[in-house]
């Protein structure tokens, strides 16, 4: 059974930092994984996706790595805004009771405030 | 091309009640999956529906089931409401499913008073 941990489950800065958000997760056997944001009230949003192939996924100021041996992805916000301020999901396949990978299991999130 | 659109986007109901929900996926996309997400449990898998058949199925109890149509559009229902059901209920959509990545809607959330 898969499960997902986030760390740290809130995390306050100064606009401007570079931070990093970490996922673990118990399963290597994944084909992806993939990371979210979701603002308050709102639903997700797809982040970055990174397959089990690779090492590191790049989206502006948003870079993912994953790996697979150790169980770890980290998402890399650099140089934080406000607009930032959000939660963080990441999210691994999962087997379900039929033991296919058609679920994603979700980390609790890291509550991300960037402050001006 | 539109996203996933759930409506509606609020709901209050009283326990004992039942409640269904909509979701329409991205033109294209076969496979919806609903979500419940909760302060204390987070996310949490409910099932997923591809080409009108629930393929895979949470550890929730029979009060939730779903359907899907021939136009891939999916509702969820949930009978004789708890106060517990109360939470935001996300709907996803992909190509095919699997591991492909998946695509959120905004949500609807739900209150039982």
């Amino acid at each position: 059974k898969q499960e997902v941990t986030q760390i740290p489950a809130a995390l306050s800065v100064p606009e401007g930092e570079n931070l990093v958000l970490n996922c673990s997760f118990t399963d290597s056997a994944i084909y992806n994984l993939q990371w979210f944001r979701q603002d308050p009230g709102k639903g997700l949003t797809s982040l970055l996706l990174i397959q089990s192939s690779q090492r590191e996924q790049t989206s502006g100021r948003l870079n993912a790595s994953l790996d697979k041996s150790s169980g770890r992805s980290t998402l890399y916000i650099a140089a934080s805004q406000p607009g930032d301020s959000a939660t963080y999901l990441c999210a691994a396949p999962g087997t379900t009771s039929g033991g296919s990978n058609y679920k994603l299991t979700f980390g609790k999130g890291t509550l991300l405030t960037v402050n001006p | 091309k539109a996203g996933v659109t759930q409506t509606p986007r609020y709901l209050i109901k009283t326990r004992g009640q039942q409640v269904t929900l909509s979701c329409s996926p991205i033109s294209g996309h076969r496979s919806v999956s609903w979500y419940q997400q909760t302060p204390g449990q987070g996310l949490q898998f409910l099932f997923e529906y591809f080409s009108e058949t629930q393929r895979n199925k949470g550890n929730f109890p029979g009060r939730f089931s779903g359907r899907q149509f021939s136009n891939s559009r999916s509702e969820m229902n949930v009978s004789t409401l708890e106060l517990g059901d109360s939470a935001l209920y996300l709907c996803a959509s992909s190509p095919q499913g699997g591991n492909q990545p998946q695509h959120f809607g905004d949500g609807t959330r739900l209150s039982i008073l």
